[in-house]
């Protein structure tokens, strides 16, 4: 099943502004991971935020997570077309005995369109 | 940097054909490597786990006789559909974490492979 719950399904802005997304989850995680992909393509990594963290940055990127409301947001800023793509997040959950193996539960993504 | 190949990159086969797709991991070895599979305008879904040396874990509702999965190294596992039909037509993905510091722990990323298009006619 599907943990992840991402929202918008769709985003559609200019180029230069800013563009934001959030995601959901269900149990207790290791950690939050947001990827990129293009259509038809193979997923690129973009950020991963650990549980006992709470925001991160990476160039454009900002993520913040809240594991009180299991939830977490992919902020990018100055958007260009070129961020055209689908952006997923993907959780590591925590399995028995708090454990982690690296196995990921996708959201359905938003699908974000950037006008030039 | 560590990276994860996917043979073939694409593959349209004729219904009742088997197909296997190979994921490798090219500078660390990996015990462990996820298959995942992504069906049009949808999201990634988890199918199995590929062990090296021990059976592979699949998904509820995932047919482990329908996916052959084999991790024969701990750079290289298969996934192998056979009897393919229409309906397995897909984008199928696989991934390896990887662990910087050898102390045990979870993995610190997941490196996917480019994935594998299937069309079965």
């Amino acid at each position: 099943s599907q943990q992840g719950e991402e929202d918008p399904q769709a985003l559609s802005i200019q180029e230069g502004e800013n563009a934001t997304m959030n995601c959901s989850y269900k149990t207790s995680i290791n950690n939050l991971q947001w990827y990129r992909q293009n259509s038809g393509r193979g997923l690129v990594h973009l950020i991963l935020i650990r549980s006992n963290e709470r925001e991160k940055h990476s160039g454009r990127l900002r993520v913040t997570l809240d594991t009180s409301k299991k939830s977490s947001s992919l902020l990018i800023t100055a958007s260009r077309a070129a961020d055209t793509a689908s952006y997923f997040c993907a959780t590591d959950a925590l399995g028995a005995g708090g454990t982690s193996y690296g196995k990921l539960t996708f959201g359905q993504g938003t699908i974000l369109t950037v006008h030039p | 940097g560590a990276v994860v190949s996917q043979h073939p990159s694409r593959v349209i086969c004729k219904s009742g054909t088997s197909v296997k797709i190979e994921c490798r991991s090219l500078d660390f070895q990996a015990t462990t490597m996820f298959w995942y599979r992504q069906f049009p305008k949808q999201s990634l879904m988890l199918m199995a786990t590929s062990n090296e040396g021990s059976k592979a874990t699949y998904e509820q509702g995932v047919e482990k006789d329908k996916f052959l999965i084999n991790h024969a190294s701990l750079t290289l596992s298969t996934l192998t559909v056979t009897s393919a039909h229409p309906e397995d037509s897909s984008f199928y993905i696989c991934s390896a974490p990887f662990y910087i510091l050898t102390s045990g722990g979870a993995p610190d990323t997941q490196y996917f492979g480019p994935g594998t298009r299937l069309t079965v006619l």
